[in-house]
Order: C-alpha cells, then sequence, then structure tokens
C-alpha cells in the first residue's frame, strides 16, 4: 500500500508561476525524498530531507518537512515547461522506501 | 558510468505464461529494489537485495512472483502464471550503499508487462 499521499493530484500551471505540491505520510521516517518521473522515462531523484531538518533548497526547489503534521512540500519557482511531469514522494524507514501517490504537474508554455 | 539498465523494455504476455525481467544496477552498488508501478500510481515496493542476500520480500503479491540476485550484481524478476492484475511497470533501483542509509536511489527506464 502506498505510504504518502500527494496533494493535488493534478496541477496545470503556466510557464514562470510557482508549483506547489503537498505530500502526506503515515509512519515515523529517517528521511523523505521527492522524485520526478517523465512520460515514458524512470524515476529521478530530486532532493532528500532527513527528519532533523525542517527545509532544504536546491535550485530552483524548496522542500519543507513537518514530522509533526507528517507531511512535506515541494515548491518549484519559475516552473519551465521542461518541468512538466509526475511528481512523488518517497519515505524511508529502515530499508523500504514506500512511494505516494503522485501529483501530475503540466506547465502550459 | 552507465546507470542502472533493464531488459526487456516492454514484454507482452499471454495469461499463464512465465516472464522474466532483467536489472543491470550500476557496478558496485551493494542494494537493488524492485517496485511495480500500476498505471497512475506510485511505484510500490517488491523485495530488497543486500548484495546477493534477499533481505526484504514482504512486497511481493503471490507466490508466483521471485526474485533473485545470485552474484549480487545483476536481478532477475520471474513471474509465473502470469495474470492480467500483472500488468505493470516493473522499476529497479540500486544505491551505493547499504538501504539504511541515505544514498540516492537510481532507477531504472523499467520493464512495461501487459498480460493479455
Amino acid at each position: 500500500s502506498q505510504q504518502g499521499e500527494e496533494d493535488p493530484q493534478a496541477l496545470s500551471i503556466q510557464e514562470g508561476e510557482n508549483a506547489t505540491m503537498n505530500c502526506s505520510y503515515k509512519t515515523s521516517i529517517n528521511n523523505l525524498q521527492w522524485y520526478r518521473q517523465n512520460s515514458g522515462r524512470g524515476l529521478v531523484h530530486l532532493i532528500l530531507i532527513r527528519s532533523n531538518e525542517r527545509e532544504k533548497h536546491s535550485g530552483r526547489l524548496r522542500v519543507t518537512l513537518d514530522t509533526s503534521k507528517k507531511s512535506s512540500s515541494l515548491l518549484i519557482t519559475a516552473s519551465r515547461a521542461a518541468d512538466t511531469a509526475s511528481y512523488f514522494c518517497a519515505t524511508r524507514g529502515y530499508q523500504k522506501v514506500t512511494f505516494g501517490t503522485g501529483t501530475k504537474l503540466q506547465v502550459i508554455p | 558510468g552507465a546507470g542502472v539498465s533493464q531488459s526487456p523494455r516492454y514484454k507482452v504476455a499471454k495469461r499463464g505464461q512465465d516472464v522474466a525481467l532483467r536489472c543491470d544496477p550500476i557496478s558496485g552498488h551493494v542494494s537493488l529494489f524492485w517496485y511495480q508501478q500500476a498505471l497512475g500510481q506510485g511505484p510500490e515496493f517488491l523485495t530488497y537485495f543486500q548484495n546477493e542476500a534477499q533481505l526484504d520480500k514482504s512486497g511481493l503479491p503471490s507466490d508466483r512472483f521471485f526474485a533473485e540476485r545470485p552474484e549480487g550484481s545483476v536481478s532477475t524478476l520471474k513471474i509465473q502464471r502470469t495474470q492480467q492484475e500483472d500488468s505493470a511497470v516493473y522499476l529497479c533501483a540500486s544505491t551505493r550503499g547499504l538501504a539504511e542509509t541515505t544514498d540516492t536511489q537510481y532507477f531504472g527506464p523499467g520493464t512495461r508487462l501487459t498480460v493479455l
């Protein structure tokens, strides 16, 4: 079963706008990761945030983590058409990595 | 070096057939994972290897699913007597270190299995 649930399930924005995706999870974690999956391609790791971190930046990506609410958000600033993809959060327990249901992002040029 | 590769990329099987899916992880990577991704869903964990040892197979949906990594490198996921509900993309991932670390998982392109 899926550990996390992303919200919204689908998001459509204009190029240049910011996109925010949220992830909620159920059990305690060691870290949380965000992945991108383009149509027909494999998953690409974007960013990892540890359970003792609250915020992390990487380029146009900003991730927050609230372990008390068991939630995380991914912000993509100044979106580009190439950001069109599905985005998944994934939580890592002892050994297993558990993925959420994904947010499908469409960036319109 | 080369990334994770999987073969075949596409497989069509008639219900009841056996299939074998191959994963070549990044050379030297200790950990290897298999996931099943149904259409419109996130990947679901199937099994995990540390070198040749299968340490977690809790995600395998039935005893028709079997995975091996005999020499600690290439892995094969075998599905016996395929059913239509087995239709999915099967993803393989590897990490340099142990699964308990924060190492990045590198994913292969997946094998899309369609069972008719």
